[in-house]
């Protein structure tokens, strides 16, 4: 199977404009989370997904935000950027095994905010 | 806030066994003990998790104290791309898709 695919690896935004990072999930998966990872605070969990629904969110602004499609395929943006958004942001999708969900991650998009 | 606690580095010697030690002595009954690396820039990998009993797989082996207050996470025989940062987590079954990492213990494997 293949893994996590994440789009685009790299990029590089201005303060005050938004971006968009796609996510889609290994096949059959139906959850995707997404997380924010910084040298500052690490990694932190932003939301998660499943069946086109958001099911638990993290403590972010509201200039966070996610959906998902039918497909699973998922998408995170953040709108009106701010230098501290420079992170590498994860996604993961799950399965479940052994009583709980196991999570796989993508290569992650590293953004930058200049 | 983690729930573990963990050495934040270690080095060990290619070949050789690596124990990684975790603690997360206000472990609850239903809470799963989850070991996930992540190679330097990279995603984190998922290794092993367990409940009660040891569990191994093909990468690792993880030994729960009777206890359950702290683990173990065991890769065999080392090898540098085993260099990584470890991270032990605690989390409810039904937390698992929102985890909450620690900082982890930076594991350098040397030849």
């Amino acid at each position: 199977k293949a893994g996590v695919t994440q789009t685009p690896r790299y990029l590089i935004k201005t303060r005050g404009q938004q971006v968009t990072l796609s996510c889609s999930p290994i096949s059959g998966h139906r959850s995707v989370s997404w997380y924010q990872q910084t040298p500052g605070q690490g990694l932190q969990f932003l939301f998660e997904y499943f069946s086109e629904t958001q099911r638990n969110k993290g403590n972010f602004p509201g200039r966070f935000s996610g959906r998902q499609f039918s497909n699973s395929r998922s998408e995170m943006n953040v709108s009106t950027l701010e230098l501290g958004d420079s992170a590498l942001y994860l996604c993961a999708s799950s399965s479940r095994q052994g009583g709980t969900d196991t999570q796989y991650f993508g290569p992650g998009t590293r953004l930058t905010v200049l | 806030d983690a729930k573990t606690t963990q050495p934040p580095s270690m080095d060990c010697a290619e070949g050789r066994a690596a124990n990684l030690p975790c603690n997360h002595s206000t472990i609850s009954g239903n809470e799963y003990v989850y070991w996930y690396r992540q190679i330097h820039s990279q995603g984190p990998q998922y290794i092993i998790h367990g409940l009660k009993n040891n569990e191994t797989n093909e990468m690792a082996s993880l030994i729960i104290t009777e206890d359950r207050k702290s683990s173990t996470l065991i890769l065999p025989h080392a090898t540098l791309r085993d260099t990584a940062v470890y991270y032990c987590i605690v989390e409810q079954a039904g937390s698992a898709r929102q985890l909450t990492f620690g900082s982890g213990t930076q594991l350098t494997v040397l030849p």
